[in-house]
């Protein structure tokens, strides 16, 4: 068990550029989460998949931005359009069922926006 | 050393004292919560977590307490080390609504040898 994995670590855009975040998940587990971090708060949810459906969407997740988990196993996230605000550490979780169920974060991918 | 919760996010102690860290949480009706450790450029560690049906659960080296009548949780760290410096998160679920974290603020830690 590799743990969660992210990919990119690091992305460096320029602002109206489109980019792709992957998250593969520990392989068990059937919820996979999205959150955004921006320096010195905590992580903010975005949405989680149970399987491959799409189960909740914060407000934050606005229309620039879409997940999918097409398969039940990696999901990727999608920026269109992207804009200095979006500049964050993205962190992918997974867990095996609810959230008491090993609820484990991936390393993140840091978005620059330029 | 002891953190005053949202209003003191850093929290520096010696090599080998003991330290807690406070959190306050949002929801009453929370029933799940989680101790995470984030060191620079990774992502958050699982440390400890504890049901709403009990107020302390012990660790390896780390106790969490929680008081639900006024929606604390407390982090403690016994014989902190310097590899224990980082920023720590609590976070509360409650599982009938879905399976989000809310994260506090944090906290930095800082251990001097």
């Amino acid at each position: 068990d590799t743990g969660v994995s992210q990919n990119p670590r690091h992305k460096i855009t320029k602002r109206g550029q489109n980019v792709t975040f992957r998250c593969d998940p520990i392989s068990e587990h059937n919820r996979l989460y999205w959150y955004r971090q921006t320096l010195g708060q905590g992580p903010e949810f975005l949405t989680y998949f149970q399987n491959e459906a799409q189960l909740e969407k914060s407000r934050l997740l606005s229309d620039r931005f879409s997940a999918e988990r097409p398969k039940g196993s990696f999901s990727t996230l999608e920026i269109q359009r992207t804009e200095q605000g979006d500049s964050a550490m993205y962190l992918c979780a997974s867990s095996l069922n609810g959230a008491s169920r090993g609820y484990t974060f991936g390393s993140g991918t840091r978005l620059t926006v330029v | 050393g002891e953190s005053v919760g949202l209003h003191l996010p850093t929290l520096s102690v010696q090599e080998g004292d003991n330290s807690i860290i406070n959190c306050a949480y949002s929801n009453s009706a929370s029933d799940y919560f989680i101790w995470y450790k984030q060191e620079s450029g990774k992502g958050p560690q699982f440390i400890i977590d504890i049901r709403s049906n009990m107020d302390k659960r012990q660790g390896q080296r780390v106790t969490v307490l929680l008081n639900k009548t006024v929606k604390h949780l407390s982090l403690q760290i016994a014989a902190t080390q310097p590899g224990d410096s980082a920023v720590y998160f609590c976070a509360e679920n409650l599982e009938t609504s879905g399976s989000r974290l809310t994260f506090g603020e944090g906290t930095q830690l800082t251990v001097n040898p």
